[in-house]
């Protein structure tokens, strides 16, 4: 089972962008990477999953470079809103993983947006 | 739809005491998961459920057991509770969407154990 590594906590200000690098050497084949936002007090959030190069959506970008061994979330433009803790997730979640469908979580990043 | 719900919220117990979390959502998934998050160690997965009928071990099962009641409901049990066990406990669900899928998670269940 794949394990990650992520900073512990991050600094930054409104409206730059931050990137949030997770480690993830022993990746298997049919791993995805999927990062989660968390609020205090509150479950975790889906904000983006990829296999490979880059994916996007309305909230963030993901890049994974060619080996698969890290990837980096970019959020835009950062606003006091998306202080939380940020999990990069690594497993099997392909529909027919069945039972080794069992996912290892990172220690997270706690991300501080100052004004 | 109310998504994942959790109950009860809070709860204190003493050594040795037993009771069930339980779980139920309401999106029709086939997946689901009970995890505990403690301080300094992140998310660590305890069992989960592929599908109703199914339960398989995660990482940190020592000390629970779990029922797949039917495909909302998946509880999860303390038998002799310990105070290693005080945490946060998150049930999640998940379905399949194409070849990946991702999990929605309940709000969480406090447990204290004295």
């Amino acid at each position: 089972l794949a394990k990650t590594t992520q900073p512990i906590s991050m600094d930054s200000y409104e409206g730059q962008e931050v990137n949030i690098t997770c480690s993830h050497n022993n990746i298997a084949t049919n791993d995805y990477i999927t990062w989660y936002q968390q609020f205090p007090s509150q479950g975790p959030r889906f904000i983006i999953q990829g296999y490979k190069t880059k994916v996007t959506n309305e909230v963030a970008s993901l890049f994974i470079p060619a080996d698969r061994k890290s990837s980096t979330l970019s959020l835009p433009r950062v606003s006091l809103s998306d202080t939380a803790v940020y999990y990069c997730l690594v497993g099997d979640v392909r529909y027919n993983a069945g039972n080794n469908r069992k996912l290892i979580w990172g220690l997270g990043t706690s991300l501080a947006v100052n004004p | 739809n109310a998504g994942v719900t959790q109950t009860p919220k809070f709860q204190v117990l003493k050594t040795g005491q037993s009771m069930t979390l339980q779980c139920a959502q309401d999106m029709n998934h086939n997946s689901m998961y009970w995890y505990r998050q403690d301080p300094g160690m992140g998310l660590r997965l305890i069992y989960y459920s592929a599908s109703e009928g199914t339960t398989d071990k995660g990482e940190v099962p020592n000390g629970y057991n779990v029922s797949r009641l039917n495909k909302r409901e998946f509880s999860l049990r303390l038998e002799s509770a310990a105070p290693s066990q005080t945490s946060v406990y998150f049930c999640a669900s998940s379905e399949p969407r194409g070849p990946q899928e991702t999990q929605y998670f309940g709000p969480g269940t406090r447990l204290l154990v004295l």
